[in-house]
Order: structure tokens, then C-alpha cells, then sequence
């Protein structure tokens, strides 16, 4: 079975801090992992992928396979990084997409 | 409209109730989804369909009933609902049904009551 636990419900940082996002999954295959965000009154969305590799807004995850994590991190918050991002595993065989439970994020000024 | 609609935006109805949400995506998709949040548990898979056929139904109860007529609109049929039942219901589409970003509705707000 796949799972994705995202272990802070909440998490608060100050603006210019560091902040990580914590996020383990569990699948036997090789998975596709995603970073979704939802803002305030805006609607869920993609934010990185790992294949990608890229930098979103600051924000960077590498797939380390042999923690099974893919930590979300950026090296200065900003307060509208304020949010809830979601950790998501894709089956890339079947299309099964498994969300975590979501971290909300808080950058106080 | 652009990318994925989802209508009515907010919704109460009674527990005897019969009603419908609607999704539309207008991005060329093949997949669709529907996902239920609510504060007890934030992303629930419901239902997904490629291609109009259903692959996936997440032990959803029968009171719920999707209908997807074609790769462009998703229906979610409602009928006696529980109050906790009352929830945001999310509505996506990717390309295809396998590991594709998802675009996501804005959602429509269920109150039972």
C-alpha cells in the first residue's frame, strides 16, 4: 500500500528563517512525489515535482529514496509562503495519487 | 472559463435532499477527479475516471454517485447525505490517469443540514 505522512500539522517560522517541510512516503515502486500548495481562498496547486528539480518560489525538495523522504525547503520565508502544502505520491502505473494529511505553514513578520 | 470549473460553489441542502455538483475542465484532459476535504481529513480520494471509465472508487458510500458523460464534465450525484457529510468537494484533472500534475476546481462548499 502507499502512504504519505506529513508528521506537522502545523508549523510556524519566522520571515527569514529557514523552513523544511517534512514529508516520508511508503511505496514499494518508484514513485512520483509532488509538493501542492493552497493559499488563502485560492484554489490547490501544484507547486514542484521532483522530476523536475526545479526551484519554485524559493523552494526546493529532493527525493532521497533511501529515507523514502522528500522534504520540502526553502532557505529564507517569506510571509506569503503562509499556506497548506500537501505532500503527494503518485502509482505511476495505476495513476493512484496519495495525499498527506498537510502541513500549514505560518511566516510571522 | 479557463482551466477546471466547479458549480455551485456553495451548496445546503437537507438530508432528504437529491442534488448534483458539477465539474468542467476545459484543458483537454483525459482523467478526472473527485476529492472530499474537510477538517477531520484533509484530501480524500474519492473518484477517478480516464477515458470516462471509473478506475478508482475509494470505499466511497452509495449516497454519493459520479457520472462522468465525457472526458470534459464530472458530476458527483448526492442523495440522503449526512451532516458529516457537509465538507468541500474538490474536483481535478490531469492528462491521464497515471502520474500527470493534477489542476484542481475551486471547489464546492456542501452543507447538510
Amino acid at each position: 500500500a502507499q502512504r504519505v505522512t506529513q508528521p506537522e500539522k502545523l508549523l510556524s517560522v519566522f520571515k527569514g528563517a529557514p523552513v523544511e517541510l517534512k514529508c516520508n512516503y511508503s511505496y514499494s515502486g518508484s514513485p512520483e512525489l509532488f509538493w501542492y500548495v493552497q493559499y488563502s481562498r485560492q484554489r490547490l496547486q501544484l507547486l514542484l515535482r521532483h522530476i523536475s528539480r526545479e526551484s519554485i518560489k524559493g523552494f526546493t525538495a529532493d527525493l532521497n529514496k533511501g529515507e523514502t523522504s522528500f522534504h520540502l525547503k526553502k532557505p529564507f520565508a517569506q510571509e506569503e509562503d503562509s499556506a497548506m502544502y500537501y505532500c503527494a505520491l503518485s502509482n505511476t502505473n495505476a495513476g493512484k495519487s496519495t495525499f498527506g494529511d498537510g502541513t500549514t505553514l505560518t511566516v510571522k513578520p | 472559463e479557463t482551466g477546471v470549473t466547479q458549480t455551485p460553489r456553495h451548496l445546503v441542502m437537507g438530508m432528504t435532499n437529491k442534488k448534483s455538483l458539477k465539474c468542467e475542465q476545459h484543458l483537454g484532459h483525459n482523467a478526472m477527479y473527485w476529492y472530499k476535504q474537510s477538517a477531520k481529513k484533509p484530501l480524500e480520494l474519492m473518484f477517478v475516471y480516464s477515458l470516462e471509465e471509473r478506475v478508482e472508487n475509494n470505499s466511497v458510500p452509495s449516497r454519493f454517485s459520479p457520472e462522468c458523460p465525457n472526458s470534459s464534465h464530472l458530476f458527483l450525484h448526492l442523495h440522503t447525505l449526512q451532516p458529516e457529510d457537509s465538507a468541500l468537494y474538490l474536483c481535478a484533472s490531469s492528462h491521464t490517469g497515471r502520474s500527470d500534475e493534477q489542476y484542481f476546481g475551486p471547489g464546492t462548499r456542501l452543507t447538510v443540514t
